[in-house]
Order: C-alpha cells, then sequence, then structure tokens
C-alpha cells in the first residue's frame, strides 16, 4: 500500500525554536517537494529534490532548510529565522517529469 | 508576481447543476496545467489535467478547457454534487524539467443540497 506518510499532523513549537516535519514515500518516486499553504495564497514552494542527495530552492526557502540522504526521505526543518512558520506544511512527490503529484496529508505547524 | 491566478475565492451552486472554476496565467511557456481538489486538513488530490497541445479534456463529470490565445483555463463540472464541495487549485507546470508546478489561490466550492 504506497504512499506519503507526514508526521507529525499537528505540531507546536515555541518561537526562536527549530522543528523538523518528516516525509517519507514508498512510491520509489525520485522527485519530491516540499510545500506550503496559507489562506488566500495557495500553495508555494519552499525546496525540491530531483535526486538524493541533491536538492534545490523553490520560491520561499529562506528560513527552511531540507536533506535528502535516501530516496524514500525529505525531512524539512523550520528554523527560528523563518519569520512567520505557522502555515500548513505539504510533502509531494512525482514518478517522472510530468504528471501530477501525489500528496501527503500535511502537518500543521502552529508557534505559539 | 502572481502567475497563476483564480480570481474567484469562492463559488456556490445547487446540486445537480454545472460548476464552473477559473484560472488565468501569465506565462505562455506553460505547457501543462492541472486541476487539483483538497478538503480541510488533507493533501490535495489530483483531478485532471490538459496539455497545450489540446483545448479540452474530459473526465467522467469532470472536463478541463483550455484557451492559450486568452491563457484561460476552466473546470466545468456536470452535474455538481455535495461530496464535491472542496478547495480547487489550478497548477501550471514550470518550464523545464523540474516538476515544479505553480499554484493558484484555490476557488472553495460549495454544492447546496
Amino acid at each position: 500500500d504506497g504512499g506519503i506518510t507526514q508526521s507529525p499532523k499537528y505540531l507546536f513549537r515555541k518561537e526562536g525554536q527549530n522543528v523538523t516535519l518528516s516525509c517519507e514515500q514508498n512510491l520509489n518516486h525520485d522527485a519530491m517537494y516540499w510545500y506550503r499553504q496559507d489562506p488566500g495564497q495557495g500553495l508555494r514552494l519552499i525546496y525540491y529534490s530531483q535526486i538524493v542527495n541533491d536538492f534545490q530552492k523553490g520560491d520561499i526557502a529562506e528560513g527552511y532548510s531540507v536533506s535528502r540522504e535516501k530516496k524514500e526521505s525529505f525531512p524539512l526543518t523550520v528554523t527560528s529565522a523563518q519569520k512567520n512558520p505557522t502555515a500548513f506544511y505539504l510533502c509531494a512527490t512525482l514518478p517522472g517529469q510530468s504528471g501530477g503529484y501525489t500528496f501527503g496529508s500535511g502537518t500543521r505547524l502552529t508557534v505559539v | 508576481d502572481q502567475q497563476v491566478k483564480q480570481n474567484s475565492p469562492s463559488l456556490s451552486v445547487q446540486e445537480g447543476r454545472i460548476s464552473i472554476l477559473n484560472c488565468d496565467y501569465t506565462n505562455s511557456m506553460f505547457d501543462y496545467f492541472l486541476w487539483y481538489k483538497k478538503y480541510p486538513a488533507e493533501g490535495p488530490t489530483f483531478l485532471i489535467s490538459i496539455s497545450s497541445i489540446k483545448d479540452k479534456n474530459e473526465d467522467g463529470r469532470f472536463t478541463v478547457f483550455l484557451n492559450k490565445s486568452a491563457k484561460h483555463l476552466s473546470l466545468h463540472i456536470v452535474p455538481s454534487q455535495p461530496g464535491d464541495s472542496a478547495v480547487y487549485f489550478c497548477a501550471a507546470s514550470a518550464p523545464g524539467n523540474t516538476g515544479k508546478l505553480i499554484f493558484g489561490q484555490g476557488t472553495t466550492l460549495q454544492v447546496k443540497p
């Protein structure tokens, strides 16, 4: 039963703390993506990785970091430098160069 | 700089009627477009797509129309059902082999019984 697992579903962070969001896939897809959803702004690309040990900045990479040490995993760290981290974070994979993403169920991050 | 725009934040239709969701884009290099459906607190699910070499693609109750000269696409849902109530995002595939998608802001569709 292939899919994308994002954990945790809800996450609370104190200001000034770093937090890591997990994204694991067993679809054997090469490319993985992190998007952020804010009300009224749609989905915006944070980082993406098309192959293991390589990743690229998206449109809003400031205050975030990623790693891609394994094909199955693409964790996203929200650092204290991210000024507005409260959002819904979505991880996605892509089997090839075109077609539709498969999305995870998302992580809701709230800064308290 | 919003390259993909959904200018209607919300749409309400009666069950059984047609729902038409609109999307405009600015970059003529976009060659592949997709529609996603999203329920609250869930990830989006792929609905339907269209290549720029076509002007129409149909899948059951869902049809996407593409007008390249107007840089406009639309999603038609016929007949609309209460289960169609969700947020709909259009997206364009960015030029280059990155797999990046550029999303519109989304339109919330409410189908009333």
